[in-house]
């Protein structure tokens, strides 16, 4: 394993159906993060884990959001009762820290279009 | 909200021609970082400058920093058409513990060949 992995790559549902995404980081990067991505922005932030604690969360992240991190390993974003605003690029990253200030590792995201 | 803003938001040149891109953010920072995506796929790392540095070169790359303006640009040389996506920079806030970053709405880069 070389780097971040996503899936499912893309990802169609009808409104108000939940969906679920998963990402596998780096294995030896504690933090992971998840971002989301509109077209012709830049990504923005939703949420990390220190390995499996989500020490953060963006006012972003509705309650129909939620993330987990079970062991510190993979982790999944759930969006319950999908709204057609939630499509978009669903990216997920991982770094090595301690003390901040190292690269993010990026996956391939997973696109979402809702119906 | 996003910090940094980015100019040009799309830039075309040819190959061959340098490109320079740049970015200003708002805050204190730890780092910044520079992205390269390509349409529709994840983000690919380009190049980190700590707030105490003040020019960084890797590759064809050159990054500048300056922290009085809060402001960075990053140079392209000799580019070429494979350089052709999109290019956001991301600060590491200084108020932030976490890592998280924070990206402009990044630059549109098109290399003719």
């Amino acid at each position: 394993d070389t780097g971040v992995s996503q899936n499912p790559r893309h990802k169609i549902t009808k409104r108000g159906q939940n969906v679920t995404f998963r990402c596998d980081p780096i294995s030896e990067h504690n933090r992971l993060y998840w971002y989301r991505q509109t077209l012709g922005q830049g990504p923005e932030f939703l949420t990390y884990f220190q390995n499996e604690a989500q020490l953060e969360k963006s006012r972003l992240l509705s309650d129909r959001f939620s993330a987990e991190r079970p062991k510190g390993s993979f982790s999944t974003l759930e969006i319950q009762r999908t709204e057609q605003g939630d499509s978009a690029m669903y990216l997920c990253a991982s770094s090595l820290s301690p003390g901040g200030g190292t690269e993010a590792f990026f996956g391939q995201g997973t696109r979402l279009t809702v119906v | 909200s996003q910090q940094g803003e980015e100019d040009p938001q799309a830039l075309s040149i040819q190959e061959g021609e340098n490109a320079t891109m740049n970015c200003s953010y708002k805050t204190s920072i730890n780092n910044l970082q520079w992205y390269r995506q390509n349409s529709g796929r994840g983000l690919v790392h380009l190049i980190l400058i700590r707030s105490n540095e003040r020019e960084k070169h890797s590759g064809r790359l050159r990054v500048t920093l300056d922290t009085s303006k809060k402001s960075s640009s990053l140079l392209i040389t000799a580019s070429r058409a494979a350089d052709t996506a999109s290019y956001f920079c991301a600060t590491d806030s200084f108020y932030n513990q976490g890592g998280k970053l924070i990206f402009g709405q990044g630059t549109e880069l098109s290399v003719k060949p």
